[in-house]
């Protein structure tokens, strides 16, 4: 079947490190991938996506590139910040109609 | 423009009882998801309703069930509530289909 593995976190960082966090998946098909944030109190809020192979997602600073031959979508960003802190969820859909199927999630801290 | 708004925020119920739950998608949306978040399973998809009608279902029992109405409102109801039912229940909506989604903040129910 269709699953998103994602790293256990929690993962800290001090401020201005580089941040990777690794997401492979197994899929049928082409799926669509996500990363979702998710800060404390909230819902989900969409990251980047990328729909098709060699796509590169890109938004505030984070990158994801979707890997076929890998099945990967790992999220990377350069210089995290205090801000980032959060639950950052990787997920994939598949056809026009396919609900997202999520990581369990990897909690970020930065730190100062 | 308004995001997806979810109501009640927070809710305590005990065992046995039922409970509904209301999502308001973004104006123009027309596909509503919904989504159980728990600390063990994590983020598992329940139903998206189109149009009025379940598009989609995930693998829940039948005590949880919707609805979806003209206006594209969204209820969510649980019958005959469990201990294991505590939970964030996030609701999704999207223009047409089910990507991408965006996330009201979710109901919190916990029960006693």
């Amino acid at each position: 079947g269709n699953s998103v593995t994602q790293m256990e976190g929690p993962v800290t960082l001090s401020e201005e490190a580089f941040l990777t966090i690794n997401c492979t998946y197994t899929a049928t098909g082409y799926p669509s991938l996500f990363w979702y944030v998710q800060y404390p109190g909230e819902g989900l809020q969409l990251l980047l996506k990328a729909t098709k192979a060699d796509d590169k997602g890109s938004n505030k600073g984070f990158e994801a590139t979707y890997r076929k031959e890998t099945t990967s979508f790992h999220l990377e960003k350069g210089s995290v910040q205090v801000s980032d802190s959060a639950v950052y969820f990787c997920a994939l859909s598949r056809g026009s109609q396919g609900n997202l199927i999520f990581g369990k999630g990897t909690k970020l801290s930065v730190k100062p | 423009k308004a995001g997806v708004t979810q109501t009640p925020r927070y809710l305590i119920k005990t065992r046995g009882q039922q409970v509904t739950l209301s999502c308001s998608p973004i104006s123009g949306h027309r596909s509503v998801s919904w989504y159980q978040q728990t600390p063990g399973q994590g983020l598992q998809f329940l139903f998206e309703y189109f149009s009025e009608t379940q598009r989609n279902k995930g693998n829940f029992p039948g005590r949880f069930s919707g609805r979806q109405f003209s206006n594209s409102r969204s209820e969510m109801n649980v019958s005959t509530l469990e201990l294991g039912d505590s939970a964030l229940y996030l609701c999704a909506s999207s223009f047409r289909g089910p990507q991408p989604q965006h996330f009201g903040d979710g109901t919190r129910l916990s029960i006693l």
